[in-house]
C-alpha cells in the first residue's frame, strides 16, 4: 500500500513570497490533516478535512494560509504572503474516517520550508 | 483545552538499558492516547495507542505504555534500548470532550549510547 505522498520535500523562499504544498493521502482515507511542526516543537494541527469538507481549521492563520481538498482526495496548502515565522516542516496525514477519535494517522515525509 | 506534557526534551540511555519516556495529559475525561516516533527527515509513525481497552498497551519494536488514570499518565517504556531506537518520540491525545481534536506533546529526543 502506498503511503502519504508530499511534494516538494524542501522549499526556500523569501518573505512575502507565496508557496504551495501538495499532499496525496492513502487511497480510501477520507480524513486528511495538515500540521505545522516548528523546530523543537510537536506538530500543531492547522486544518482537518473529512472528504472535501473542513472539520477543524481553528488554528489556521486564515489571513495568509489557505487549504483545499478538491474531490476529497488530493490537497494543497498555500501560504501567501510568507513570513519568517512560517519556517517549519509541514506534515500531511490521513486516516480512515470512522469518527471515533481512535483512528491511526499515517504521515507523509513532510515539506521543509525555509523563509528568508 | 486538552494539553499534553512530555517531561524531558532529551533523554540519553546506554544500549541495553531501560527506556522510560514520560507523558501526562490534562483532562477530566480520559482521552485516547497515542505514541508516535519520528526518525530524522521522516514523517511520524504510530508506535501504539490506548483506546479504553487494556491499560497496558504493547506496540511495535518492543515498546509498551501503561495508562494510569489516577496519575493522568501514559509513559512509554522499553526494557532494553537498541541503537535503532534513537529518534524523537511524541505523545498525543484525541480529546473526547472536544470533537476528538488531536494534540501533540512537544516531543522527547532519545539518544542511545553504545
Amino acid at each position: 500500500e502506498a503511503g502519504v505522498a508530499q511534494s516538494p520535500r524542501y522549499k526556500i523562499i523569501e518573505k512575502r513570497q507565496s508557496v504551495a504544498f501538495w499532499c496525496n493521502p492513502i487511497s480510501g482515507h477520507a480524513t486528511l490533516y495538515w500540521y505545522q511542526q516548528i523546530l523543537g516543537q510537536g506538530p500543531k494541527l492547522l486544518i482537518q478535512f473529512q472528504n472535501n469538507g473542513v472539520v477543524d481549521d481553528s488554528q489556521l492563520p486564515k489571513d495568509r494560509f489557505s487549504a483545499e481538498r478538491l474531490k476529497g482526495v488530493d490537497s494543497t496548502l498555500k501560504i501567501q504572503p510568507a513570513k519568517l515565522e512560517d519556517s517549519a516542516v509541514y506534515l500531511c496525514a490521513s486516516s480512515l474516517d470512522r469518527g471515533t477519535g481512535m483512528e491511526t494517522q499515517y504521515f507523509g515525509p513532510g515539506t521543509r520550508l525555509l523563509v528568508l | 483545552a486538552q494539553s499534553v506534557t512530555q517531561l524531558g526534551s532529551h533523554v540519553s540511555v546506554s544500549e541495553g538499558a531501560l527506556v522510560l519516556l514520560r507523558c501526562n495529559y490534562s483532562s477530566s475525561v480520559p482521552p485516547y492516547l497515542f505514541w508516535y516516533v519520528q526518525y530524522p527527515n521522516q514523517g511520524l509513525q504510530l508506535l501504539l495507542k490506548y483506546t479504553s481497552a487494556a491499560t497496558l498497551v504493547k506496540g511495535i519494536n518492543g515498546f509498551e505504555a501503561e495508562f494510569k488514570k489516577s496519575e493522568t499518565s501514559f509513559h512509554l517504556t522499553k526494557p532494553s534500548a537498541h541503537m535503532s531506537d534513537a529518534a524523537e518520540y511524541f505523545c498525543a491525545v484525541s480529546d473526547r470532550n472536544n470533537f476528538n481534536k488531536f494534540y501533540f506533546g512537544s516531543g522527547t529526543k532519545l539518544n542511545v549510547k553504545p
